[in-house]
């Protein structure tokens, strides 16, 4: 499985934008680049997926850099409920678009 | 909103005993999953089950385990007989494309004593 690399915890203010960095330089011409999150205690939860063009949905917009080694997931105003662990995955066909998830990075949101 | 729903939110039973967990995906959804996650510890992939058969499965899925879609709309995973270190949560999740986002169920807390 292709891998990604993210900083293990970040820490924003409320009402801030919030950009979360994730790194995939082995990324396949396949490959999707998808955002989960988790809060505690619960399932994750889908943020949104992109393949090449930026995505915006109501939850959050990816950023995907020209090259897609690299992609950025931004909150645009964070609230506390955005205190999560944030997961970038890579999902492939040749893996059935399985997603592995990695350790991700624990966001913080001061008040 | 549609959910994943996964029945019971905990189950505590005992080693050596076989358990059943339930999970109803969302109803138009083709792709269907079981994962994971030991306290403390990232969230692993179990098995995927496309078109009533097993589409992969994990080093972790091994004969103790299988998956069942008995009805159309639920989605089983049962342990044979348990071991300590299936002391987990598990979560179904399903999706519409195999590309897609997924949804997941908010997991059973099942703790084997």
């Amino acid at each position: 499985d292709a891998k990604t690399t993210q900083p293990n915890s970040m820490e924003s203010n409320e009402e801030e934008p919030v950009h979360l960095p994730c790194n995939h330089s082995t990324i396949s011409g396949t490959d999707y680049i998808h955002w989960y999150r988790q809060l505690p205690s619960q399932g994750p939860e889908y943020v949104i997926h992109g393949l090449t063009s930026n995505v915006n949905n109501r939850m959050a917009s990816l950023a995907i850099a020209e090259d897609r080694k690299s992609s950025t997931l931004i909150l645009h105003r964070a609230t506390l409920r955005d205190a999560a662990v944030y997961y970038c995955i890579l999902s492939d066909g040749g893996s059935n678009y399985k997603l592995t998830f990695g350790k991700g990075t624990l966001l913080t949101v001061n008040p | 909103e549609p959910e994943v729903t996964q029945t019971p939110s905990h189950q505590v039973t005992q080693m050596g005993q076989e358990v059943i967990l339930r999970c109803v995906p969302i109803s138009n959804h083709l792709y269907f999953y079981w994962y994971r996650q030991i306290l403390g510890q990232k969230v692993e992939f179990l098995v995927s089950f496309y078109n009533n058969e097993i589409s992969e499965k994990s080093e972790i899925f091994d004969d103790q385990f299988s998956v069942e879609r008995p009805d159309g709309s639920n989605f089983t995973l049962k342990i044979r007989s348990t071991k300590l270190e299936d002391s987990a949560m598990y979560f179904c999740a399903s999706t519409v494309l195999a590309w897609g986002g997924y949804t997941f169920g908010s997991g059973t807390r099942l703790t084997v004593v």
